[in-house]
C-alpha cells in the first residue's frame, strides 16, 4: 500500500545554512510522482517541488532541490540558504501513475529557522 | 491569473449540522480535488471530481458527498456533522490527473464543529 514517511516531527536550521528534510515511501508501482509543499500557518498548501519516478536527474527549483534515492525509496528534500520566511509545515507527498487520482502526504515536518 | 479559491474562509457549525463548501479551480484546470486536514495531521484525500463525475474516492463516509459544475468548480457537502470533522478543508486543482500532474491548492476553509 502506499505511504508515506517524515520521521522529523520538528527541525532547527540557522539562518542561511542549508537543512535536509527526511521523506520515504512506499509504493508497488514503477510510475509515481512525488511532491514537497510548505504550509504557512496561514493554512495555504504551497507546492515547491515536483519529482518523477523515471527522472534520472533531481530536481531544482531555486534554493529547493530533491535528493531522489530511487533503490533507497527516498526523497529528501534540501532547503539551501535558509530563510526567516522558510519557518513552516512541510508535507511530502505522493502519486501513483496507475489508475491513482488521489495524493497521499506524510505527517509532516515542521521547520523553524533561527535568526 | 486567478489560483484556486475557497469560500468561506471559516465556518462554526452544531453537530448533526449540515454544511456546504465552496471551490473554484486554477484558471484552465478541469479536476478538482478534496482534502481533510485534522490538527497536526497531513491532508487525507476525500475525493476527485472530473467531467462533473467522482473519480475516486478516500476512505470516507457517505456523510461527505460533492458535485462538480459545468464551470469546473466544485461543493463539498458534509451531512450530519461528529465534532471529528473539525478541520481545514482543502481543495486542490490541476489540469490532467497522472502522476506527473502538479496540484495546487486554495487556502482551505477551517470548519469548526461545536
Amino acid at each position: 500500500a502506499q505511504k508515506i514517511t517524515q520521521t522529523q516531527p520538528g527541525m532547527f536550521v540557522q539562518e542561511k545554512e542549508a537543512v535536509t528534510l527526511d521523506c520515504t515511501y512506499d509504493t508497488s508501482d514503477q510510475s509515481y510522482g512525488l511532491f514537497w509543499y510548505k504550509q504557512p500557518s496561514s493554512g495555504e498548501m504551497i507546492f515547491l517541488i515536483y519529482q518523477g519516478s523515471y527522472d534520472e536527474q533531481n530536481a531544482t527549483e531555486g534554493r529547493y532541490s530533491l535528493n531522489f534515492q530511487k533503490a533507497r525509496k527516498s526523497a529528501n528534500l534540501v532547503i539551501s540558504a535558509s530563510q526567516l520566511g522558510d519557518s513552516a509545515m512541510y508535507f511530502c507527498a505522493m502519486r501513483e501513475g496507475a489508475g491513482g487520482f488521489k495524493t497521499i502526504f506524510g505527517a509532516g515536518t515542521r521547520l523553524f529557522v533561527k535568526a | 491569473d486567478a489560483g484556486v479559491t475557497q469560500s468561506p474562509t471559516h465556518l462554526i457549525k452544531t453537530r448533526g449540522q449540515q454544511v456546504t463548501l465552496r471551490c473554484s479551480p486554477k484558471s484552465g484546470h478541469d479536476t478538482v480535488s478534496w482534502y481533510q486536514q485534522a490538527l497536526g495531521q497531513g491532508p487525507q484525500f476525500i475525493f476527485q471530481y472530473y467531467e462533473e463525475e467522482e473519480r475516486q474516492r478516500g476512505n470516507f463516509p457517505d456523510r461527505f458527498s460533492g458535485h462538480q459544475f459545468p464551470n469546473y468548480s466544485s461543493e463539498l457537502n458534509v451531512n450530519a456533522l461528529l465534532l471529528g470533522d473539525s478541520a481545514l478543508y482543502l481543495c486542490a486543482s490541476s489540469l490532467e490527473v497522472t502522476a506527473t500532474d502538479t496540484q495546487y491548492f486554495g487556502p482551505g476553509t477551517r470548519l469548526t464543529v461545536l
